[in-house]
């Protein structure tokens, strides 16, 4: 069966430091990758999307890596701040009609 | 950036009513409009495409007739929660793809509570 496994636990992180977060699937050929932020009661926002035919993205202190034969994607916040505490998504495009799957999210918590 | 709206933002309703919550794109058109559902501490579970001028297409369990969706313009959504129950309480979750952009990105609303009683 299809899975998207993101760390069901917390990751707690001293600010200043860098944040790394994985996602792993099963059984999908995505064409593409994205990554979200998600406040409690809130819906998610749209942070970076990487392609197959790409190895590794920046936006600002985010860095995500994509691996299509380890199937697996990483997440990097670097020099972390409190306000970078949330929940992260990691989302695979399903047959490339930008119809997405998500994992269930990993909370990262930034310690001040 | 683009901003997509919905409303309410929470919602409580009797068992057996019927609810329907809007997803409107406020800055630009979107042909194209998705509802999400999800559960507390899981994840986003796609329910269906909305597209303009058409019929939604469903996810496989989805119930068509529990759920209506209606795409009437190239800005606004709505679905409805038919006949509700406390099972189809959640936090559902529009988003819309920029027509004009082919990257993938969606943009998404802010979520709406639903709550039945």
């Amino acid at each position: 069966s299809q899975k998207i496994e993101q760390n069901s636990e917390a990751l707690n992180i001293q600010e200043g430091k860098t944040a790394t977060l994985t996602c792993n699937y099963t059984n999908y050929s995505p064409a593409y990758l994205q990554w979200y932020r998600q406040d409690p009661g809130r819906g998610p926002v749209f942070l970076l999307l990487i392609r197959e035919n790409e190895k590794e993205k920046r936006k600002e202190r985010l860095k995500v890596t994509f691996d299509t034969t380890l199937k697996q994607s990483l997440f990097h916040i670097t020099a972390s701040q409190p306000a970078d505490s949330a929940t992260y998504l990691c989302a695979l495009d399903i047959e490339g009609n930008n119809r997405l799957a998500f994992g269930k999210g990993n909370q990262v918590v930034v310690i001040p | 950036g683009a901003v997509v709206s919905q409303h309410p933002s929470w919602v409580i309703c009797k068992s057996g009513t019927s609810v329907k919550i809007e997803c409107r794109s406020l800055d630009f058109q979107a042909t194209t409009m998705f509802w999400y559902r999800q559960f507390p501490k899981q994840s986003l579970m796609l329910m269906a495409t909305s597209n303009e001028g058409s019929k939604a297409t469903y996810e496989q369990g989805v119930e068509k007739d529990k759920f209506l969706i209606n795409h009437a313009s190239l800005t606004l959504s709505t679905l409805t929660v038919t006949s509700a129950h406390p099972e189809d309480s959640s936090f559902y979750i529009c988003s819309a793809l920029l027509a004009r952009r082919n990257t993938g990105e969606l943009f998404f609303g802010e979520g709406s509570r639903l709550t039945v009683l």
